[in-house]
Formats: C-alpha cells, sequence, structure tokens
C-alpha cells in the first residue's frame, strides 16, 4: 500500500546548525506534502508545506525542497534554536475515492543543544 | 486553540471494556480523522469521515468502530479494549481550499491506557 518513509528517526543538532529531515513517498499521485511541528505534550501543528507544482519553498528559517521524479521531500532548518526541539512528522496526500487523505511518516525527533 | 476539542484528555481503563472516545469541532469542516500516534510509528489512519454519511476505514482499523453523529462530531469506539491498543489518539479535521491544500488541524489528544 502507500506509505512514507522518514529518516532519520532522531537527530541532535548544537544551536545554530542546520537540520535536514527526509522524506520518500510511494503514490506518483501525491501532490500536497506538509510538515508537522509537535512539541512535547501537544498536538503535531503545520508549520510549511508544498505543493506539486512548486520545487521549493521557504518561510524565515524553514525551507521544504520537492523532488517529484525521485518522489522525496526534505524540511530544512537553519540556525536552529532550541525552541526548534521537537518531533517533526512529514505527511504526503493519497488519492481515496475521489478524495485525498494524508498519510505520515514515523515522525523525526529533533533535539537542539545549546 | 478549541476548535477542535477531544475528551476525555486521558483514560485509563481495563481490558475488555468498551471505551468512546469523543471529537467535536467548531471549524466547520467536512472532513474528520481519528489517527493513533505510538513511538516510532508516527500517526496511523484508523477511520476517516469526508461526510456525515460517509465512514472509511483506514490502514489500523481492526478493534475500532466510529460514528459520526453530525458535521461536527466524530467518536471512536474501542469494543473490547486490549492492552496493545494503548496510544494517543489524535482527532484531527480538514477542509479544502481553492489551493488544493489538504492541511489537518488537530486535537489535544487523548492518552489511553488499557490495563
Amino acid at each position: 500500500g502507500e506509505n512514507v518513509e522518514q529518516h532519520p528517526s532522531t537527530l541532535s543538532v548544537q544551536e545554530g546548525d542546520s537540520a535536514v529531515i527526509k522524506c520518500t513517498y510511494s503514490d506518483s499521485a501525491s501532490n500536497y506534502f506538509p510538515w508537522y511541528k509537535q512539541e512535547l505534550g501537544k498536538r503535531p501543528q503545520l508549520i510549511i508545506d508544498i505543493r506539486s507544482n512548486v520545487g521549493e519553498k521557504k518561510d524565515q528559517r524553514i525551507a521544504v525542497t520537492l523532488n517529484k521524479t525521485a518522489k522525496h521531500f526534505s524540511l530544512h532548518i537553519t540556525e536552529t534554536q532550541p525552541e526548534d526541539s521537537a518531533v517533526y512528522f512529514c505527511a504526503a496526500s493519497i488519492r481515496s475515492g475521489g478524495y485525498n487523505k494524508l498519510i505520515f511518516g514515523a515522525g523525526t525527533r529533533l533535539a537542539v543543544h545549546p | 486553540d478549541a476548535d477542535v476539542t477531544q475528551t476525555p484528555r486521558n483514560r485509563i481503563t481495563k481490558t475488555g471494556k468498551r471505551i468512546m472516545l469523543e471529537c467535536s469541532q467548531t471549524k466547520g469542516h467536512d472532513r474528520m480523522y481519528w489517527y493513533r500516534q505510538d513511538p516510532g510509528l508516527g500517526l496511523r489512519l484508523i477511520y476517516y469521515s469526508f461526510d456525515v454519511k460517509d465512514i472509511n476505514k483506514g490502514e489500523i482499523s481492526d478493534g475500532y468502530s466510529v460514528s459520526r453523529q453530525a458535521q461536527a462530531k466524530f467518536s471512536l469506539s474501542l469494543e473490547s479494549a486490549i492492552p496493545n491498543q494503548t496510544a494517543l489518539y489524535f482527532c484531527a479535521t480538514s477542509d479544502r481550499d481553492s489551493d488544493d491544500r489538504y492541511g489537518y488541524t488537530f486535537g489535544s489528544g487523548t492518552r489511553l491506557t488499557v490495563v
């Protein structure tokens, strides 16, 4: 079935360094790729998303890139700060019965050390 | 955010008991979802509903059932709870905007422990 693979499962960086999280998807019809951030004890919240007709999108310190040919997309966080520490989930849209739903990756636990 | 509300927030129940988790939303979204979160496994879809008369199984529906009582309410039931259903459960809603996006709004989650 359709799936989304996410790597790495854990990532530890020093404050100020960059962090990159990568995801691959299986359904070539997927056309929407959101990223969610889940802080400890809280709900996942959308931080950035990208549609399939765009190769890159940036919002301040975060950016997402998409390679449709290779079916992979990545989250880039620059100048990391301790408050970036959280679990990050990627997702890809899957077509089902005329509607789209999201399939999530397993998550990456990012730790930013001061 | 109080716009997607889950009750209860925490629940401990015994093996074999029936339990219902409730979700209500004030966002006016047609689409509602139930996900389960386990460490290392991410968010896995249990059931989803695209409108009041539409119910669909997700990837891990066995042992669960749902009811869409109204556009704003979507309940998840465990008919006979078992310990491996111990997890964090999230309800989510979505709507489609003109840019073909499907961003979800999640509830605060229900932490369920089956002993």
